[in-house]
């Protein structure tokens, strides 16, 4: 089974719609992230989260919020949807070896593909 | 100016072609690089991480400069298996993507 996963995998909405995306790790990890990926613009950091208690927001936040309900489950939510947060989203984990200013390697999982119509 | 700066490309070589690829950042506090590879519509892997000393994996060589704020990557006898997108993190900062293709 893979070690992040993430729900759905393909969505297809609507503009004004809320939508949530979901994602589940089973490596134990305290940090997990939230990214979206356009064509050309690369990884942009949407949200990011330390531990259970501890949410921060990345480069793109407004239009976005998170969940982190367990140390195993973030979840992303669009609360009112535009054709412009049409993007590939990726959720990921990492652990916390060398302290809160290190950042370790990401694992990531297979991407939400979402399109707003 | 964008945090982490990578050339797009795409670079085309041939097999066994060496490859050069630079990364520029701003945040000079900057204290964790990477190199990551992505397959088409695929989640990004970690391909080696950058360490101060510089660091090689096989083909692959990894450097780091930190008084000009970049970092490298070198990939030797370039195989097919190469082409994908390398990816430049900085911290938690993705540049976006350098697109290389491999040819006969």
């Amino acid at each position: 089974d893979a070690d992040v996963t993430q729900t759905p995998r393909n969505r297809i909405t609507k503009t004004g719609k809320r939508i949530m995306l979901e994602c589940s790790q089973t490596k134990g990890h305290d940090r997990m992230y939230w990214y979206r990926q356009d064509p050309g613009l690369g990884l942009r950091l949407i949200y990011y989260s330390f531990d259970v208690k501890d949410i921060n927001k990345g480069e793109i936040s407004d239009g976005y919020s998170v969940s982190r309900q367990a140390q195993a489950k973030f979840s992303l939510s669009l609360e009112s949807a535009i054709p412009n947060q049409t993007a590939l989203y990726f959720c990921a984990t990492s652990d916390v070896g060398g302290g809160r200013a290190i950042n370790n390697e990401q694992f990531f999982g297979p991407g939400t593909r979402l399109t707003v119509l | 100016r964008k945090e982490v700066e990578q050339d797009p490309g795409p670079f085309n070589v041939p097999e066994g072609a060496t490859v050069a690829f630079n990364c520029t950042y701003s945040n000079s506090a900057s204290q964790s690089f990477f190199w990551y590879r992505q397959d088409c519509r695929k989640e990004p892997k970690l391909l080696m991480s950058v360490y101060s000393s510089g660091n090689e994996d096989g083909r692959f060589t990894a450097q780091l400069n930190r008084a000009s704020q970049y970092i490298s990557l070198l990939i030797r006898d370039s195989k097919l298996s190469d082409s994908a997108t390398y990816l430049c993190v900085v911290g938690m900062r993705f540049g976006a993507g350098t697109r290389l293709t491999v040819k006969p």
